[in-house]
């Protein structure tokens, strides 16, 4: 079975500093990638997923971006850091359509 | 554009009792539907997944359903235990560009009291 990697755990970051969030997996071979963010009341909304190297797509225009390295390695970044990047952010992976497994996560607070 | 409901926000029970979570969807063109399990502060934890073709699917006291024609799920959790407590969401898998997007309800924060 998969297992889903994510660091650092927790995030402190001042507005305007640049991002970089890893998401590894292990266990299986050409996932389906997804970054999510869960803000205070406001759910979990999907950011970016990756169907393959190099294969990124963005669902919500925003000062983020995503990448895909290697096959099994998904980073999410920022440039500069605006307050309403903060949350909690969530890699997922998933074999085509079916079922998705989710990582621990890494909470960012943008001070 | 899809909408996922969950009722209720928030529940507490007795331990021991029976329990029923709904989830409700508006457009019912879903590939899957996948129930979590979020504990504070923590990840995901997959619970179940039923297929659009399926009705439910049960894991030990867990059991889901799936009405996709009404647009409604509902997981039942028998006989409760305090460590069920947790936020649990509901989540309808969209097909498009490649890709399995999934929409989240809000969940539902359920406590289990001793």
């Amino acid at each position: 079975s998969q297992t889903i990697h994510q660091w650092p755990a927790t995030l402190v970051q001042p507005v305007g500093s640049p991002l970089s969030l890893e998401c590894t997996v292990e266990g299986t071979s050409n996932p389906n990638l997804y970054w999510y963010r869960q803000a205070a009341g406001r759910g979990l909304q999907l950011l970016f997923y990756s169907v393959g190297i190099g294969q990124i797509s963005s669902e919500v225009p925003q000062n983020l971006s995503a990448s895909r390295p290697q096959d099994r390695q998904f980073i999410l970044s920022s440039k500069k850091l605006l307050l309403s990047d903060s949350g909690f952010y969530l890699c997922a992976c998933s074999g085509g359509y079916n079922e998705q497994f989710f990582g621990p996560g890494t909470r960012l607070t943008v001070l | 554009k899809q909408e996922v409901t969950q009722i209720p926000a928030a529940l507490s029970v007795p331990e021991g009792e029976n329990l029923v979570l709904n989830c409700s969807f508006t457009d019912s063109a879903i590939y899957n539907l996948q129930w979590f399990r979020q504990d504070p502060g923590k990840g995901l934890t997959s619970l179940l997944l039923i297929q659009s073709s399926q009705r439910e699917q049960t894991s030990g006291r867990l059991n889901a359903s799936l009405d996709k024609s009404s647009g409604r799920s509902t997981l039942y959790i028998a006989a409760s235990q305090p460590g069920d407590s947790a936020t649990y969401l509901c989540a309808v898998c969209m097909i498009y560009n490649q890709g399995g997007k999934l929409i989240f309800g809000q969940g539902t924060e359920l406590s289990v009291k001793p």
